[in-house]
């Protein structure tokens, strides 16, 4: 069973617009701990962001924001005012502390931020 | 601070050759990891290390994949004989990790490798 569902495969927004880039997840663990990386066209990955399963409080930066939801095991992620930057895949990760140290990664968002 | 370093940033080889991909994690830290991308399987770990030991390496493909940390700051995944089917980019991660905390994977800029 995947534990981490992306359900949106390609997404298209025009410049400026507002964006939601959806993560479902699956565990058993009380104690796990959520990621998000992105993945520009030059093809590295990036961390964007780590979040433990004790802090529900949603998260800024900038123009990104986080949703952490344990109620309905999501952990959604949006792009405020988005850029022709911005457009890249995004990877939605977790990490159980049961597991050891491995990352189940969820398949990737693809990200078109249109001029 | 360098970030994980991978060598060759590219590859092209031909059927049957010997490759080998090279890693150096981020000083200090404890766990590596090998992971492939492709377009048809997406991101798949391969095996990972914990203070130089092999933790899991279910991922794997075959037998002429290995894989070996001979120490921290060091790590090298082998395909030996290559196929085309092995063509993809081969990221290299590593974090460290505690008794209790699950700590950031940070990675490399990854290798493509080209199978002809």
């Amino acid at each position: 069973a995947q534990k981490v569902t992306q359900a949106q495969t390609e997404i298209s927004v025009v410049e400026k617009e507002d964006v939601t880039l959806d993560c479902v997840y699956e565990t058993r663990d009380t104690t796990y701990y959520l990621f998000w990386y992105k993945q520009p066209p030059s093809g590295e990955l990036v961390f964007l962001i780590r979040r433990n399963s004790f802090d529900e409080q949603n998260e800024i930066s900038g123009r990104y924001s986080w949703n952490f939801q344990k109620s309905t095991s999501s952990f959604n992620f949006t792009i405020t005012a988005s850029q022709v930057v911005d457009s890249a895949v995004y990877f939605c990760a977790l990490s159980e502390q049961n597991t050891g140290n491995q990352f189940y990664f969820g398949t990737g968002t693809s990200l078109t931020v249109i001029p | 601070d360098a970030g994980v370093i991978q060598s060759p940033r590219h590859e092209v080889t031909e059927m049957g050759q010997e490759v080998t991909l090279r890693c150096k994690p981020i000083s200090g830290h404890n766990s590596l990891f090998w992971y492939r991308q492709t377009m048809m399987r997406g991101l798949e770990l391969l095996i990972y290390f914990n203070n130089n030991v092999p933790i899991d390496d279910s991922g794997m493909p075959e037998d002429r994949f290995s894989a070996k940390m001979p120490n921290a700051s060091f790590s090298t995944l082998k395909i030996q004989p290559s196929e085309p089917r092995d063509s993809a980019v081969y990221f290299c991660a590593s974090s460290y990790a505690g008794v209790l905390n699950q700590e950031t994977q940070y990675f490399g800029p990854g290798t493509r490798l080209l199978v002809l």
